[in-house]
């Protein structure tokens, strides 16, 4: 089955740092592979999503790249404010885009 | 964008009493919505999957007599605790997916607490 493995947090930087979250993943054929947000006590928001091979997903100064030969979706971002602190997920849909499976979840802190 | 709306955002019940959740898709048809359950510092476990007019799928482990789903609408999925007890306290989070958006949209969450 489908799964996704993301690195175990919690991931401190200080503000302004270089953010890098690896995610990689096992699938059967061409999932779509999404990162999700959570702010504390709230639901989780997209991010970014990328929906196949070498496509880069884009928002808020955040990047992920659908890597299909190394299968993984490392999320990046060149400057972190302490607003970015959360927890970042990252996930994949099955071929019929009926089913997100998750990764366990990386929390971020940023320190000013 | 889409919006998904779910209440309460929190709720404390006494054990034996039944919660229901609600989540509403404001600006899109659901015809697929997702019931998530997430431990502190955990991630998301899915718990049931329901198409709007059948019956819900549960994944395994999850009791469906305990945690009844209703999908009677393309905009209203409801999600009853019946008989909570302090083990079933958790934060919950609905998703929606519509045919004409491509993605899943999720709500805000509701934490249950069960005294």
């Amino acid at each position: 089955g489908n799964s996704v493995t993301q690195m175990e947090g919690p991931v401190t930087l200080s503000e302004e740092a270089f953010l890098t979250i690896n995610c990689t993943y096992t699938a059967t054929g061409y999932p779509s592979l999404f990162w999700y947000v959570q702010y504390p006590g709230e639901g989780l928001q997209l991010l970014l999503k990328a929906t196949k091979a070498d496509d880069k997903g884009s928002n808020k100064g955040f990047e992920a790249t659908y890597r299909k030969e190394t299968t993984s979706f490392h999320l990046e971002k060149g400057s972190v404010q302490v607003s970015d602190s959360a927890v970042y997920f990252c996930a994949l849909t099955n071929n019929a885009g009926n089913m997100l499976t998750f990764g366990g979840g990386t929390r971020l802190m940023v320190k000013p | 964008g889409a919006v998904v709306s779910q209440h309460p955002s929190w709720v404390i019940c006494k054990s034996g009493t039944s919660v229901k959740i609600e989540c509403r898709s404001l600006d899109f048809q659901a015809t697929t919505m997702f019931w998530y359950r997430q431990f502190p510092k955990q991630s998301l476990m899915l718990m049931a999957t329901s198409n709007e007019g059948s019956k819900a799928t549960y994944e395994q482990g999850v009791e469906k007599d305990k945690f009844l789903i209703n999908h009677a609408s393309l905009t209203l999925s409801t999600l009853t605790v019946t008989s909570a007890h302090p083990e079933d306290s958790s934060f919950y989070i609905c998703s929606a997916k519509g045919q004409e958006y491509y993605g899943y949209t999720f709500g805000s969450g509701t934490r249950l607490t069960v005294v």
